[in-house]
């Protein structure tokens, strides 16, 4: 059971946009910056956003982050067919067991 | 061009250890806090154990307090956990992590991972 609540699968076709939510608490989200990985198919994680919204380089604009009280949001415009990965956000989390915290994950599927 | 690339994992039983290692290039490793993450099959990501650049300050998962050691060697660029105790539910794939600001926030760049398998 992670500590940060993805849905487990989101789906849209090519060229549309998708959102993909990532809910915490007081403890992670509400009070630390949240990241966003990718994760291709048999491939590392990768770094898509960091500090809630920035985008290290090489990061297209197709990819933005948002967070508004417990909540984080990944928005991804124009769809491709390799955007298909899962991916994970991230965050601090300073409860019982303080330490680095992921979200379950989402599995996207672009139709 | 940052690269991570991890080594040492392999199959071991109940109760075994293993060291895995994680060679760093591409940046100035010694002052670069460095994280330990994996991945159990078919699962989601599990942060495991970081280390500061100097190796003076180190953190640890409950998971694995007790039994895993972070360590690290800055004249050879070098990433350590030595995994102790091994236990089934240890069974992942391990990634090294750059930790770039040091505050275990994000990390900017993963090494493709190694395998390590507890089983009988």
């Amino acid at each position: 059971q992670s500590v940060l609540t993805q849905p487990p699968s989101v789906s849209a076709a090519p060229g549309q946009k998708v959102t993909i939510s990532c809910s915490g608490s007081s403890s992670n989200i509400g009070n630390n910056y949240v990241s966003w990985y990718q994760q291709l198919p048999g491939t590392a994680p990768k770094l898509l956003i960091y500090e809630n919204n920035k985008r290290p380089s090489g990061i297209p604009d197709r990819f933005s982050g948002s967070k508004s009280g417990t909540s984080a949001t990944l928005g991804i415009t124009g769809l491709q067919t390799g955007d298909e990965a899962d991916y994970y956000c991230g965050t601090w989390d300073r409860s019982l067991n303080p330490g680095p915290v992921f979200g379950g994950g989402t599995k996207l599927t672009v139709l | 061009e940052v690269q991570l690339l991890e080594s040492g994992g392999g199959l071991v039983q109940p109760g075994g250890s293993l060291r895995l290692s994680c060679a760093a290039s591409g940046f100035t490793f010694s002052t670069c806090a460095m994280t330990w993450v994996r991945q159990a099959p078919g699962k989601g990501l599990e942060w495991v154990s970081a280390i500061s650049g100097g190796g003076g300050a180190t953190y640890y998962a409950d998971s694995v307090k007790g039994r895993f050691t972070i360590s690290r060697d800055n004249s050879k660029n070098t990433l350590y956990l030595q995994m102790n105790s091994l236990r089934a539910e240890d069974t992942a794939i391990y990634y090294c992590a750059k930790d770039p600001r040091g505050q275990l926030e994000n990390f900017d760049y993963w090494g493709q991972g190694t395998l390590v398998t507890v089983s009988s």
